[in-house]
């Protein structure tokens, strides 16, 4: 199974923005137990939600995950020039943990 | 506080093996499942395997399933990814990734196949 995000995304500071992550297996849905991480340039990718819309500690308020229609999808309210990075999705397909090809977020 | 080291990247020729190692200090490798997750410039991240937390089941990614094996050492804290037959499009920087959720990630060892 292959999992589609957008190639990139451009948003200006203080906007909102919403990624998206769709699977050619079917609709995406809360038992797939949707991932989404950040991988800022120099850093170590890091996790920002697990089963579709739970936050880790360090996670921003700014960003939420939901299911929209029949995509994984994340949302950055107040984006900030620290935001641009790479956002990946990640899933448990039957046959694998898949990572989606990543949506490239320029803060301009 | 958590962290998470990866060692044992290197350049390596194609055809040859490697041992990758993870460590943690401030938690225990074998408090949940291990990740090994890689980076290939152009291609994102691919989850390379699995092992739980003590080492009695595993997975591996579709794309190197047969070419890699994760084992765990649970009394010294290590999780291993060992690598056989590399090719070149396996340089990358190779992760670690412990706790629930994906929710600790060491900073990587770079691997580089290269003739």
């Amino acid at each position: 199974a292959v999992l589609t995000q957008e190639p990139s995304l451009t948003v200006s500071p203080g906007g909102t923005v919403t990624f998206t992550c769709g699977s050619n297996a079917g609709p995406v849905t809360e038992a797939l137990r949707p991932y989404w991480l950040q991988h800022r340039p120099g850093h170590a990718p890091r996790t920002l939600f697990y089963r579709t819309s739970d936050r880790h500690p360090w996670t921003p308020a700014r960003f939420s995950a939901s299911i929209l229609g029949d995509k994984a999808a994340l949302t950055l309210s107040g984006a900030l020039p620290e935001d641009e990075a790479v956002y990946y999705c990640l899933m448990s397909l039957p046959t694998d943990q898949t990572f989606g090809g990543g949506t490239m977020l320029t803060v301009l | 506080e958590v962290e998470i080291m990866e060692s044992g990247g290197d350049v390596v020729r194609p055809g040859t093996s490697l041992r990758l190692s993870c460590g943690a200090v401030g938690f225990r490798l074998s408090d949940d499942w291990v990740r090994w997750v890689r980076h290939v410039p152009g291609k994102g991240l691919e989850r390379l395997a699995s092992i739980n937390n003590d080492g009695s089941v595993t997975s591996y990614g579709e794309e190197v399933e047969g070419r890699v094996v994760v084992s765990t050492d649970i009394v010294k804290n290590e999780v291993f990814l060992q690598l056989v037959n590399l090719r070149r499009e396996d340089t990358g920087l190779y992760y670690c990734v412990g706790g629930d959720w994906y929710r600790h990630w060491g900073h990587g060892t770079r691997v580089t196949v290269s003739a």
